[in-house]
């Protein structure tokens, strides 16, 4: 079956970055999409962007243009957000989520709380 | 972006029937499909899809859960309601880019 799974939580200083990984299994990784988001605990959910195994292209959310960088690693089935120059409104749930297509989403790994703290 | 509008809040009785609605500020509707899904999420995990494209039920979900409607207003329909579905419900549109999510409607038991 379908699984996504996510590192583990994130405690990181303000100004630093943060690599965070959504490792996949039941499905073929390499043509397809997936997507990453942002909740705020107690707050409804963004979209970040998404990326396409198969060749790496990414569309973003202007919001997070230079604040998330998407890649993959088809040899791990595995994809990876990188979020920059941390501030504490990045403080938040991480989900990755994967499309088989017309932008809803079937399968999603269980989130990453990432906490920007001094 | 297309800004999605839900009401905060619903309080319903156990067996009842719940309907939460979401309404866009754009038309959602692209070729014969209406680009609107639904999720719940309970506290603490991740959002678990309910309803695509408007009204196709997602699997495994139960038929207790309908949707329904077109462009611009969209329904989420719960019935009857049981204790397992107290949770928040997001509607989210995939019509443009960026995908956008509703505020959320939290779900109580009267």
């Amino acid at each position: 079956q379908v699984k996504l799974q996510q590192s583990g939580a994130e405690l990181v200083k303000p100004g630093a970055s943060v690599k965070l990984s959504c490792k996949t299994s039941g499905y073929t990784f390499s043509t397809s999409y997936m997507s990453w988001f942002k909740q705020i605990p107690g707050q409804s959910i963004e979209w970040i962007g998404m990326i396409y195994a198969g060749d790496g292209g990414t569309g973003y959310n202007q919001k997070f243009k230079g604040k998330a960088t998407l890649t993959v690693d088809t040899s791990s089935s595995t994809a990876y957000m990188d979020l920059s120059s941390l501030t504490t409104e990045d403080s938040a749930v991480y989900f990755c989520a994967y499309t088989e297509g017309m932008g809803y989403f079937d399968y999603w790994g269980q989130g990453v709380m990432v906490t920007v703290s001094s | 972006d297309i800004v999605l509008t839900q009401s905060p809040a619903l309080a319903v009785s156990l067996g009842q029937r719940a309907t939460i609605s979401c309404k866009t500020n754009q038309n959602v509707d692209y070729y014969g499909n209406s680009y609107m899904h639904w999720y719940q999420q309970k506290p603490g995990q991740q959002p678990k899809l309910l309803i695509y494209l408007a009204s196709n039920l997602a699997s495994g979900i139960p038929a207790r859960f309908s949707g329904r409607g077109s462009g611009t207003d969209f329904t989420l329909t719960i019935d009857p309601v049981e204790a397992d579905d107290t949770a928040t419900y997001y509607c989210q549109q995939s019509r443009n880019l960026p995908w956008t999510f509703g505020g959320g409607t939290k779900l109580e038991l009267k």
